[in-house]
């Protein structure tokens, strides 16, 4: 079946560092892959997303490029604010099984972000 | 546009009694879900739908019924609450397969 690993948190930055989560993903078709971001009380919003090998989905400073050879998809920013801290998701949905509508999550890293 | 809504924002119910979650969109949007989720665990397919009158089970099913009569709602029906559905519940809604899914604020329930 399907499934996405990423890294544990929760992650603790200083305010303008560098920002790495890995995202991994086990899939049985050609997935589509995404980052959603949760801030504290809301619902889930989708901050980038790729779909093919490649691709390179980036948004608000954020980017994520779909590696079909390392089956990844890891979030990065360069420069990260305290406006940035939150729970970051990685997701794919996959073409193949029957499965086209659905999200595989991953359990969510905690970002926060210190001034 | 209201985007997907959700009611109640809280609910405390006993175990054994049942209640409706309720979710609506306002996009137009074929396909709709019902995710729950729990700390450390992400979030779990409940439910879905592909359009109006056609549902599936997700992932975590049990305990849990939905319908789909109109595009618009998507209820989540507990039939008989138990501790474990204890949870955050999230309704979402996409154009399709692919196609960025816009999540609703989330309803947390809490079974005593």
């Amino acid at each position: 079946g399907n499934s996405v690993t990423q890294m544990e948190g929760p992650v603790t930055l200083s305010e303008e560092a560098f920002l790495t989560i890995n995202c991994t993903y086990t899939a049985t078709g050609y997935p589509s892959l995404f980052w959603y971001v949760q801030y504290p009380g809301e619902g889930l919003q989708l901050l980038l997303k790729a779909t093919k090998a490649d691709d390179k989905g980036s948004n608000k400073g954020f980017e994520a490029t779909y590696r079909k050879e390392t089956t990844s998809f890891h979030l990065e920013k360069g420069s990260v604010q305290v406006s940035d801290s939150a729970v970051y998701f990685c997701a794919l949905s996959d073409q193949g099984g029957g499965s086209n509508y659905k999200l595989t999550f991953g359990k969510g890293t905690l970002l926060t972000v210190n001034p | 546009n209201a985007g997907v809504t959700q009611t109640p924002k809280f609910q405390v119910l006993k175990t054994g009694q049942s209640m409706t979650l309720q979710c609506a969109q306002d996009m137009n949007h074929e396909y709709m879900s019902w995710y729950r989720q729990d700390p450390g665990m992400g979030l779990r397919l409940i439910h879905y739908s592909v359009g109006a009158g056609i549902t599936d089970q997700g992932e975590v099913p049990n305990g849990y019924n939905v319908s789909r009569s109109t595009t618009e709602d998507f209820p989540l029906r507990l039939l008989s609450a138990a501790p474990s559905q204890t949870s955050v519940y999230f309704c979402a809604s996409s154009r399709g397969s692919y196609n960025e899914q816009f999540f609703g604020p989330g309803t947390r329930l809490t079974v005593l």
